[in-house]
């Protein structure tokens, strides 16, 4: 199993540029999230999904984008980029009430 | 609003003695606490977890001990090693106690020395 999975590793975008982060998982697991890690803020939750179809805001939302439309899969869309949304970017997995497993992280610096 | 604190941004300790990571919440909800490792350029992996109807869970060389009255958690490394140099997040989910919606901290980098 890869478990999951992340890219780009690292990338820079122009303010107002949109791209998509790609997180991908084979261990089946219904919960998938995406949190921003940033210095001395720990890690947020942005958007998470409890199955195929169904996603929900997390506590820093505004700016991103989700769909859940595989069980794998779970991309994060920057519809138009900030400076404020540099920031090194965790996907998570896991089954029903069990611990997550996180991807390697994506680092997005916006300029 | 920093429901999940860790007061500590850094702890330096001997190899061989224990390591204290200290975490406190401010949510009563919260029912299911854990203890994330993290290493520079990778993401953070699980180390152990600890359930409100519980105030201690050990793995190994790790224990977890909860005081729901005082709203307090701590890690326990013992003894601490050198690979145990690591940012350490203490994390807390609330209702049902998924785990997909976590609240962390934010992060007490452990140094172990020689």
């Amino acid at each position: 199993n890869a478990g999951v999975t992340q890219t780009p590793k690292f990338q820079v975008l122009k303010t107002g540029q949109s791209m998509t982060l790609q997180c991908a998982q084979d261990m089946n697991h219904e919960y998938m999230s995406w949190y921003r890690q940033d210095p001395g803020m720990g890690l947020r939750l942005i958007h998470y999904s409890v199955g195929a179809g169904i996603t929900d805001q997390g506590e820093v939302p505004n700016g991103y984008n989700v769909s859940r439309s595989t069980t794998e899969d779970f991309p994060l869309r920057l519809l138009s980029a900030a400076p404020s949304q540099t920031s090194v970017y965790f996907c998570a997995s896991s089954r029903s009430q069990e611990t997550q497993y996180f991807g390697p992280g994506t680092r997005l610096l916006v300029l | 609003d920093q429901q999940v604190k860790q007061n500590s941004p850094s702890l330096s300790v001997q190899e061989g003695r224990i390591s204290i990571l200290n975490c406190d919440y401010t949510n009563s909800m919260f029912d299911y606490f854990l203890w994330y490792k993290k290493y520079p350029a990778e993401g953070p992996t699980f180390l152990i977890s600890i359930s409100s109807i519980k105030d201690k869970n050990e793995d190994g060389r790790f224990t977890v001990f909860l005081n729901k009255s005082a709203k307090h958690l701590s890690l326990h490394i013992v003894p601490s090693q050198p690979g145990d140099s690591a940012v350490y997040f203490c994390a807390a989910s609330a209702q049902d106690g998924t785990a997909s919606k976590l609240t962390f901290g934010t992060g007490t980098r452990l140094q172990v020395t020689l």
